[in-house]
């Protein structure tokens, strides 16, 4: 079965400042891997997704991503925060065969962004 | 840019009431799943729905809940006998194969008394 685990369940950074938000998954099989982005009352905004291509993947709103299989990470990168970055951030992990489909999530990472 | 589409969004209902929470899918996917976010926890898979039957459930999914595409463009979720800890925000998904193309709608927010 696959999981995924988020490091810091709050991350508090400054305007301008580097967004590194912490995903590590386990999975018997390749994965893909998805970050989605949760604004206040609203509902799951895909942000990227790694689907076997391109290890480093740029997602919507200045977003990275990069797999790397050796640590079985796939931490999210914003080289500049805004503050319309603060929301709550969650890391998801897909595999094939009789699961296809599911999203396993990860706890989420609230992410807040100071002046 | 299409949108899945849940109403309402928010219910109220009494605890052993059943409700009935919709979603209209993307009009060409054919996949169609529930999840559900309990308020301060993570997003949980229910069920998945495929070619007009349950293609993988949850151990949340008991028989309490079903699921019903009744009239190939809704997606219903059906809890027979609510309890208090079914209270949470129920996402509804499609997507055109598998976890490419997916697309979450914004919810319903059940709360049960």
């Amino acid at each position: 079965a696959q999981s995924v685990t988020q490091l810091g369940s709050h991350v508090s950074v400054s305007e301008g400042a580097l967004v590194l938000l912490r995903c590590n998954y386990s999975s018997s099989v390749p994965p893909y891997l998805f970050w989605y982005v949760q604004y206040p009352n609203q509902g799951l905004q895909l942000l990227l997704k790694y689907t076997s291509a391109a290890t480093l993947v740029k997602g919507i709103n200045g977003f990275e991503a990069e797999f790397k299989k050796s640590e079985t990470s796939f931490h999210l990168t914003k080289p500049s925060a805004h503050m319309s970055d603060a929301a709550e951030y969650f890391c998801a992990v897909s595999v094939g065969g009789t699961s296809y489909g599911k999203l396993t999530f990860g706890q989420g990472t609230i992410l807040t962004v100071h002046p | 840019e299409p949108e899945v589409t849940q109403t309402p969004s928010h219910q109220v209902t009494q605890m052993g009431q059943e409700v009935i929470l919709r979603c209209v899918p993307i009009s060409n996917h054919l996949y169609f799943y529930w999840y559900r976010q309990i308020l301060g926890q993570k997003v949980e898979f229910l069920v998945s729905f495929y070619n007009n039957e349950i293609s993988e459930k949850s151990e949340i999914f008991d028989d309490q809940f079903s699921v019903e595409r009744p009239d190939g463009s809704n997606f219903t979720l059906k809890i027979r006998s609510t309890k208090l800890e079914d209270s949470a925000m129920y996402f509804c998904a499609s997507s055109e194969q598998g976890s490419h193309g997916y697309t979450f709608g914004s919810g319903t927010r059940l709360t049960v008394v």
